[in-house]
């Protein structure tokens, strides 16, 4: 079973729309959460971290329950240019300390 | 900014050759974490070097191996190259000042044939 896991996707949504994306981890251990974008054939980009007060950055909210071990990342008002993949992201320590362990993502796919 | 180098970008090997995978850090972001993402995959953590010296090992085969040096660069060594390891790998910086994020560099594209 992988550590991370994400809503298998892909998602098509028209412009406008609000998708939401889920994410579990198995390690309670697990200290620091983040999503991160990555474009085709592209290197993985921080969207935002996660917190467990919830966290909002313009049309992206963050959600983090600790208890359920779930991660969460609403996109309102989708752009064409939110079309990516987004992965969940987990440490082990705090901060940028240790290595990432991906979730194998989920593909957003926006259209016209 | 200054951001994470890779080099070289693309890298094209035969089968059992020998490859070398460059990574310049971000300045003052003493820690190095490599990564390799294979055809439809996540990217999976290979190595990190904190001060030059190994801090974790995840899952790298016994045929690759890296060091990071005093400049802080770090290389990827990787001998006896299989097929399956035709892949992007990408070196990400951490432990500056912000302690929220590490930064990718572009990847390099290796395609083993």
């Amino acid at each position: 079973r992988k550590e991370v896991e994400q809503d298998p996707g892909p998602f098509n949504v028209p412009e406008g729309a609000t998708v939401a994306f889920n994410c579990t981890y198995s390690n309670s251990a697990s200290q620091s959460f983040f999503w991160y974008r990555q474009d085709c054939r592209k290197e993985p980009k921080l969207l935002m971290s996660v917190y467990s007060s919830g966290n909002e950055d313009g049309r992206f909210t963050a959600q983090l329950n600790r208890a359920s071990q779930y991660i969460s990342l609403l996109i309102r008002d989708s752009k064409l240019s939110d079309s990516a993949t987004y992965l969940c992201v987990v440490t082990l320590y705090g901060g940028s300390q240790g290595n990432l362990i991906f979730g194998k993502g989920t593909k957003l796919s926006v259209k016209p | 900014a200054a951001g994470v180098i890779q080099s070289p970008r693309h890298l094209i090997k035969e089968k059992r050759e020998t490859a070398t995978l460059k990574c310049y850090p971000i300045p003052r972001h003493d820690t190095v974490y490599w990564y390799q993402q294979g055809p439809g995959q996540d990217p999976q953590f290979l190595i990190s070097f904190y001060e030059k010296m190994q801090s974790d090992k995840g899952s790298i085969p016994d045929r690759f191996s890296a060091q990071q040096f005093s400049d802080y660069h770090s290389e990827l060594n990787m001998s006896s190259l299989e097929l399956g390891d035709s892949a992007l790998y990408f070196c990400a910086a951490g432990g500056g000042s912000s302690t929220d994020t590490q930064y990718f560099g572009p990847g390099t594209r290796l395609t083993v044939l």
